[in-house]
């Protein structure tokens, strides 16, 4: 199994609407990633996690709340989200960190998140 | 944090061969080249990576100067399904964390 599942695949949320995320995969992976892609944009780093512990913050606004509740789940809670949220977010997971350098990383499909 | 840079587009005809370029002048020692590529609604998939010679899969060849400042990734024959945004991305190892360039928009030609 080399899948990273994301559900739901596609959201539309208010702006006073709390939502989340989700992302699972089933590899060992011991590294999980969040990103942000606005269309004909590449993908931008927002959240990293190693060993379930938050290693990376890329300066995210607060309304978006990661959590790892363990080594093969990983949400992004959403709370409070402007217009200007939208886009795809993509989950990530590799076998090792990336301190490591040498390991590929495989990607979920995203979720497509629309803010009304 | 070091920066790549690609040409926006590129162009192929199917069956030949294809050498997408990535400028990474700012590069460190520590840093990792990877490449990635990803088909119209899907996430982005891994191609190959490498951090000072170069490197052969199955998927494709990766050429990185002597200098490490630029890289090529090369498709040795291109097909339809090779129709892909290419992005070049260096992993800092002392930060942990990947900056994806731009990305190259790969067409190829019947």
């Amino acid at each position: 199994d080399t899948e990273v599942t994301q559900t739901p695949k596609h959201l539309v949320m208010g702006m006073t609407n709390k939502k989340s995320l989700k992302c699972e995969q089933h590899m060992g992976h011991r590294a999980m990633y969040w990103y942000k892609q606005k269309a004909k944009k590449p993908p931008e780093l927002m959240f990293v996690y190693s060993y379930e512990k938050l290693s990376i913050n890329e300066s995210v606004p607060s309304r978006f709340s990661p959590e790892c509740p363990n080594s093969s789940l990983l949400n992004l809670h959403l709370h409070a989200l402007q217009p200007e949220d939208s886009a795809l977010y993509l989950c990530a997971s590799s076998q090792s960190p990336p301190q490591y350098g040498n390991t590929e990383a495989f990607f979920g499909q995203g979720t497509r998140l629309t803010v009304v | 944090d070091a920066k790549t840079t690609q040409p926006n587009s590129m162009e192929s005809n199917e069956e030949e061969p294809v050498h997408l370029p990535c400028n990474h002048s700012t590069i460190s020692g520590t840093d990792y080249i990877h490449w990635y590529r990803q088909l119209p609604s899907q996430g982005p998939e891994y191609v190959i990576h490498g951090l000072t010679s170069n490197v052969n899969n199955r998927m494709a060849s990766l050429a990185i100067a002597e200098d490490r400042k630029s890289s090529t990734l090369i498709l040795h024959r291109a097909t339809l399904r090779d129709a892909a945004v290419y992005y070049c991305i260096l992993i800092d190892t002392n930060a942990g964390k990947s900056t994806f360039g731009d990305g190259t928009t790969l067409t190829v030609k019947p």
